[in-house]
Formats: structure tokens, C-alpha cells, sequence
């Protein structure tokens, strides 16, 4: 059963326009949200997060959107650049939990 | 340079020989944690480890082993892989283990197992 959803496989955005990728989630207990990128034959590096007593969470081009009423963020890029070409996979965990859930991945071209 | 080391990168393997994949990291964390990763299901954590001989049961944990006898040290073992244990494996290591998940991961290049 899977607790943290990535409902779009894939994405193409063109170079210098703004990527929105989403997440939703089914548990309640989530209050801790994370946002990794993975490059093929790489493993996942951090990206950002964001804590449920915010709303948003922002670091350069990245910004990350926690709607908690909706169980939905969305991590969005702008300017997309084309080294931003990667799966995206969003995590969620709660205070106290040592497990985190993953996404299924969204895999995100940039078209220069 | 800190890292997360997994070996071997790939495996090719029959049907009950049993296996271990190892996982070794450099920056002195606490917890570690193994994953796996398959089309469609993203990936799914299956053991971590909050300290040297402490471990426990991610989503996954059926068909494998692990163990923690040093800290630097977090083997996967499949005592009787089985076709359906054909994936991407993952090892992670974070800083400390009281704020559990929240950490930042630090994740290893991955071992893809295929099991005949």
C-alpha cells in the first residue's frame, strides 16, 4: 500500500521554464517531508525539505509547497536548467519514526 | 572523500545461493539503511540500522538479513534469493539516529541484482 504517491511518471519542460513536480500522501502522521534527485547509475542525493509547521521551504531555484489539508506538496524548480534532467522522488516520514516512505519517482526532462 | 560504498555494483546469481552485498561508510553515521528500487514502486526501504547492533524492519524486510556489528559496516545478506529479489538495491547512511528518517540520507551508487 503505498503511502506516499508520485501520480506522474514523467515530465518535459523546456530550458529556463518553471518545473512543478507533485507528491501526495495518504498518512496523516507525515510531518516531515523530503525531496531527493537521482541521476542514472547514482544514488538519490537530498534536494530539500520541508517540516509540517510550514508551508513552504525554499533554497535557490527550489522551492517546495505543503498544502497539509490537501495531504499534497509539490517541489518546484525555476528557472529549469538542463542539468536538472533526473528522477525526482519525494519521502515522507513522521517525529519519533526511524523508516522514511518513498514515491514512485517522476523522471524530469529538460529540453534545452 | 566522504561516501557511502556498496559492493558489488552488480550481481548475477541462481535461485538459493545465498548472497551478501556489502555497505561500508566513511562519515562516522549512526543510522544506515538498506532499499530497494523497482519500476512502478519507487523505492521501498528494508532494514535500518539506528546504531551498532541495533536494526529493524523496514516496509520490505521479508528474505533478507542484516547486521551491524561496527558502525562503519551494514551487510545485506539474502539467505535464499528468489527471482522476485531481482532489483536495484540501495544502501543510505545518516548522522544521527535521534531525529530518525528526518535526517539527510546519504545514499550509495547501488547494487543491481538479478536473481536466475
Amino acid at each position: 500500500d503505498q503511502q506516499v504517491k508520485q501520480n506522474s511518471p514523467s515530465l518535459s519542460v523546456q530550458e529556463g521554464r518553471i518545473s512543478i513536480l507533485n507528491c501526495d500522501y495518504t498518512n496523516s502522521m507525515f510531518d516531515y517531508f523530503l525531496w531527493y534527485k537521482k541521476y542514472p547509475a547514482e544514488g538519490p542525493t537530498f534536494l530539500i525539505s520541508i517540516s509540517s509547521i510550514k508551508d513552504k521551504n525554499e533554497d535557490g531555484r527550489f522551492t517546495v509547497f505543503l498544502n497539509k489539508s490537501a495531504k499534497h506538496l509539490s517541489l518546484h524548480i525555476v528557472p529549469s536548467q538542463p542539468g536538472d534532467s533526473a528522477v525526482y522522488f519525494c519521502a515522507a516520514t513522521q517525529t519519533g519514526a526511524n523508516n522514511l516512505f518513498f514515491g514512485t519517482g517522476t523522471r524530469l526532462t529538460v529540453i534545452p | 572523500e566522504a561516501q557511502v560504498t556498496q559492493n558489488p555494483r552488480y550481481l548475477i546469481t541462481v535461485t538459493g545461493k545465498k548472497l551478501t552485498v556489502t555497505c561500508s561508510q566513511n562519515m562516522n553515521h549512526e543510522y544506515m539503511s538498506w532499499y530497494r528500487q523497482d519500476p512502478g514502486l519507487g523505492l521501498r526501504q528494508i532494514y535500518y540500522s539506528m546504531n551498532v547492533e541495533v536494526t529493524d524492519k523496514g516496509d520490505v524486510p521479508e528474505g533478507y538479513k542484516v547486521s551491524r556489528k561496527e558502525k562503519r559496516n551494514f551487510p545485506l545478506i539474502l539467505e535464499s534469493p528468489s527471482p522476485n529479489q531481482t532489483s536495484l538495491y540501495f544502501c543510505a547512511s545518516s548522522l544521527s539516529g535521534y531525529r530518525g528518517a528526518k535526517n539527510i540520507q546519504y545514499f550509495g551508487a547501488g547494487t543491481r541484482l538479478s536473481v536466475l
